[in-house]
């Protein structure tokens, strides 16, 4: 079965760099969740959007923006990087079930600042 | 708010023996329970599920139970394997304000399985 697909799946940049990272979801799937998690934390969530609109918000720093395009596919982008935003960063995509929903998740992507 | 408890690791058995992982929660409404594993390098997968009281999720011998009571969805698995070795997750996931959903996670618990 189709899986989420995140890229890239590692990347390394330099502080104050920017980074954009994609995420495909399941297909038919109309929802998607972006998450951070650092080393031994559980994810923490940043920003969903439902439809292509964004549809809730999470603890996302104004550095980080994110849309979904017209084929459902999203980006993160990450500007003025910083030392702490090292993290690895989940995508996770569902299909609106009511009390149904489920949440599947990418591979991640693992991202290092230097 | 919501929140999820889970027992803190890590967890070392021996292969074979009987797991046993505490997950309670506290919410305002009715949410669906899960357990995801992340197993190490990897990202986080769905384990099992429940959306309603006294359902019970079972995947790869693990088991959870809805248990509304007791506000509890404890894992549990007769028999770990040296492969069970892993970092599990449990979540809650409830609607609110009209049609977001929002996972609520425990901290994680780390599993180690000795041969």
């Amino acid at each position: 079965a189709a899986g989420v697909i995140q890229s890239p799946r590692h990347l390394i940049k330099e502080k104050r760099e920017t980074a954009t990272l994609k995420c495909y979801p399941i297909p038919r799937h109309d929802t998607v969740y972006w998450y951070q998690q650092g080393p031994g934390q559980d994810p923490q969530f940043l920003i969903s959007f439902y439809e292509k609109m964004q549809s809730d918000k999470g603890s996302i720093p104004d550095r980080f923006s994110a849309q979904q395009f017209s084929d459902y596919h999203s980006e993160l982008n990450m500007s003025s990087l910083e030392l702490g935003d090292s993290a690895l960063y989940f995508c996770a995509s569902s299909q609106s079930l009511g009390q149904e929903e489920t949440q599947y998740f990418g591979p991640g992507t693992r991202l290092l600042v230097l | 708010g919501d929140s999820v408890t889970q027992m803190e690791g890590p967890v070392t058995l021996s292969e074979e023996a009987f797991l046993t992982i505490n997950c309670t929660y506290t919410a305002t409404g009715y949410p669906s329970l899960f357990w995801y594993v992340q197993y190490p390098g990897e990202g986080l997968q769905l384990l099992l599920k429940a959306t309603k009281a006294d359902d019970k999720g079972s995947n790869k011998g693990f088991e959870a139970t809805y248990r509304k009571e007791t506000t509890s969805f404890h894992l549990e698995k007769g028999s770990v394997q040296v492969s069970d070795s892993a970092v599990y997750f449990c979540a809650l996931s409830e609607i609110y304000a009209g049609n977001n959903r929002k996972l609520i996670w425990g901290l994680g618990t780390s599993l180690a399985v000795n041969p």
